[in-house]
């Protein structure tokens, strides 16, 4: 069955340290992956996709098929950047499987 | 502003009773889906329709039920509500029939339902 694991509960960093939030997936077939933040008080909203291979806010996200991974990198974290992260698979039909998310905290 | 509203915002129901939800999608957006997030875990699928028709469906049983509208306004209907039912439910709006491909994909902030 299509999975999304996010191991993290937590991620606790300083200001200006990088950061790496872990994704993997499992699929059978040629994954659509995305990442999604939700900021306190704020409603889910897309951060980036894989296909677009952009840079949103200073973050990035590479995806590996060979160790099907796909993690959310920042080289120095930023207070504003404390947040709910949650990576989703695309499956056929339009659906989006979400893990159970990362609480990223950046602190001072 | 992503223009997806969800009604009510917050809402207490007993075990037994049944609940609509209301969803009102961004003009143009003839994709919408719903998905169940419990507390602490990241939203899972339901179903969704496209152009007033089902369009996929998750693994919840037939008491979870939907309907669009031409309007772009979109319903999810729970029938005989269990204490597991306790949630927020996203209604998900986005412009094409394959929400990927580029299209976006558009949350609203969420009903919080509270089943007692």
């Amino acid at each position: 069955a299509q999975r999304v694991t996010q191991p993290e509960k937590l991620l606790s960093v300083f200001k200006g340290a990088p950061v790496e939030l872990k994704c993997n997936y499992s699929y059978s077939g040629s994954p659509e992956l995305f990442w999604y933040v939700q900021y306190s008080r704020q409603r889910l909203q897309l951060l980036l996709r894989h296909i677009s291979r952009e840079s949103i806010k200073g973050f990035t996200a590479d995806l590996n098929k060979g160790e099907t991974s796909f993690h959310l990198k920042k080289p120095f974290a930023q207070e504003e950047d404390s947040a709910m992260y949650y990576c989703a698979l695309g499956e056929y039909g339009n659906k989006l499987v979400f893990g159970a998310g990362t609480i990223l905290r950046v602190k001072s | 502003e992503t223009g997806v509203t969800q009604s009510p915002t917050h809402l207490i129901k007993t075990r037994g009773q049944q609940v609509t939800l209301r969803c009102s999608s961004q003009s143009g957006h003839n994709t919408v889906s719903w998905y169940q997030q419990a507390l602490g875990q990241g939203p899972q699928f339901i179903f969704q329709y496209y152009r007033e028709e089902e369009n996929g469906r998750g693994n919840f049983p037939p008491r979870f039920s939907g309907l669009q509208f031409p309007n772009y306004s979109s319903e999810l209907n729970v029938n005989a509500l269990e204490l597991d039912d306790s949630a927020l439910y996203l209604c998900a709006s986005s412009p094409g029939r394959t929400s990927f491909s580029g299209n976006t994909i558009y949350f609203g902030e969420g009903s919080w339902l509270t089943v007692v």
